[in-house]
């Protein structure tokens, strides 16, 4: 397993801000992602975080909009852009361990509940 | 391609009785099955796992099948406790990205 801290826990932005995101686990990892969970919706990958490349962004999300930074294997950054009222979701960061019989599992972080007004 | 479906919520439970949500995968090859849980204001925590056909995986009292035959691994418990209220995500992953894909989510509130 894995523990990971998020900073900030929650926060309010105003309208066209930008927010930056941090996450840090206690173990070297070679794979983070970063999640976005609307109010009472499901999980959606944003991106992978890959550590000394750009990351690599799902469908629908831009590096513009959510520019990432993975500058070690134990620390990740998300910076949500130019924020919108719809960019008000609970944000996760996750990593992926090696866990029993060669299988991987994720462990997330306790996530950052944005608010943009 | 891949994908999760589970049961919609909210389930609504007295204290001590019996747990299932359901939930049926679509996967190429032979992914890895995950519940895992969301407490209020918290984040998601793997509750349990199986990688392969019939592997069964248990943790607090809950347990999951992975079914290949139905294509589904249903969460259980036996008898669930308020402590247990939380949305409950089904997951899976499979092919050479290890990517998770979630189901929607199912909240459970268990009543004294």
């Amino acid at each position: 397993s894995a523990v990971i801290s998020q900073k900030p826990s929650r926060d309010i932005c105003q309208r066209g801000t930008s927010l930056t995101i941090q996450c840090q686990v206690d173990s070297q990892v070679t794979m983070m992602f970063w999640y976005r969970q609307q109010p009472g919706q499901s999980l959606t990958l944003i991106a992978t975080a890959n550590q000394g490349s750009e990351a690599t962004y799902e469908s629908g999300f831009v590096i513009d909009k959510f520019p990432i930074s993975r500058p070690n294997l134990t620390f990740s950054t998300l910076t949500v852009s130019n924020m919108s009222p719809e960019d008000s979701s609970i944000y996760l960061c996750s990593v992926e361990t090696s866990g029993t019989s060669g299988t991987y599992e994720q462990y997330f972080g306790p996530g950052t509940r944005l608010t943009v007004t | 391609g891949n994908s999760v479906t589970q049961m919609e919520g909210p389930v609504t439970l007295s204290e001590e009785a019996f747990l299932t949500i359901n939930c049926t995968y679509t996967a190429t090859g032979y992914p890895s099955l995950f519940w895992y849980v969301q407490y209020p204001g918290e984040g998601l925590q793997l509750l349990l796992k199986a990688t392969k056909a019939d592997d069964k995986g248990s943790n607090k009292g809950f347990e999951a099948t992975y079914r290949k035959e139905t294509t589904s691994f249903h969460l259980e418990k036996g008898s669930v406790q308020v402590s247990d209220s939380a949305v409950y995500f089904c997951a899976l992953n499979g092919g050479a990205t290890n990517k998770l894909i979630f189901g929607t989510g199912t909240l459970l509130a268990v009543q004294p």
